[in-house]
């Protein structure tokens, strides 16, 4: 079946320092990948998307890129704030009914 | 911009009581989704309607869940009586066909 493996947290980062969130799938078919972001006590928030092979999504600074050749969708942001602190989640959406599998998430935490 | 709706934000209850949650999913969004997030792990989709029908209901406890969206708008997930183990957040979500879903605040169960 159709998986989603992040790397283990937390993660801790000083303030601009250079994030890399790694996320690996497996699917069949041609998934759609996105990252989610949830701040403390709140839902999810989609932060990014890509639908197909080398697609580049982007928002608020942090980007992935769709490699269909690595089956990855890491999530990087060159220079992190102490806000970015929250918990991110890798997923992938297949099929017609509309899916959404997710990863076990990844907790940032960035420090002054 | 618009969102998802969800009531309450918060409920404490003690075992052996009955609890229902609310959920307004974006407006146009024909599918709707129910999801339980139990405390540091992803998401688990507990059910998922396409317009007022039931797409996937196979990971909802049916013994003591359920959940209607009764003129394929707005929904209700219910459980009676609740356990201990229940305790989570439980989250809506709505999408438009093959597309993005959009997450709610989340409604934050404690179960006594």
């Amino acid at each position: 079946g159709d998986s989603v493996t992040q790397m283990e947290g937390p993660v801790t980062l000083s303030e601009e320092a250079f994030l890399t969130i790694n996320c690996t799938y497996t699917a069949t078919g041609y998934p759609s990948l996105f990252w989610y972001v949830q701040y403390p006590g709140e839902g999810l928030q989609l932060l990014l998307k890509a639908t197909k092979a080398d697609d580049k999504g982007s928002n608020k600074g942090f980007e992935a890129t769709y490699r269909k050749e690595t089956t990855s969708f890491h999530l990087e942001k060159g220079s992190v704030q102490v806000s970015d602190s929250a918990v991110y989640f890798c997923a992938l959406l297949t099929g017609t009914a509309s899916k959404l599998t997710f990863g076990t998430g990844t907790r940032l935490q960035v420090t002054l | 911009e618009a969102e998802v709706a969800q009531s309450p934000r918060y409920k404490i209850t003690e075992k052996s009581q009955a609890v229902a949650f609310w959920c307004d999913p974006i407006s146009g969004h024909a599918t709707l989704y129910w999801y339980r997030q139990i405390l540091g792990q992803g998401p688990e989709l507990l059910v998922q309607f396409q317009d007022e029908s039931v797409v996937d209901d196979s990971q909802l406890p049916k013994d003591r869940f359920s959940a209607e969206r009764l003129k394929g708008v707005d929904s209700t997930l219910k459980i009676q009586p609740a356990e201990l183990g229940d305790s989570a957040m439980y989250l809506c979500a709505s999408s438009l066909p093959s597309a993005p879903q959009y997450f709610g605040p989340g409604t934050r169960l404690t179960v006594l």
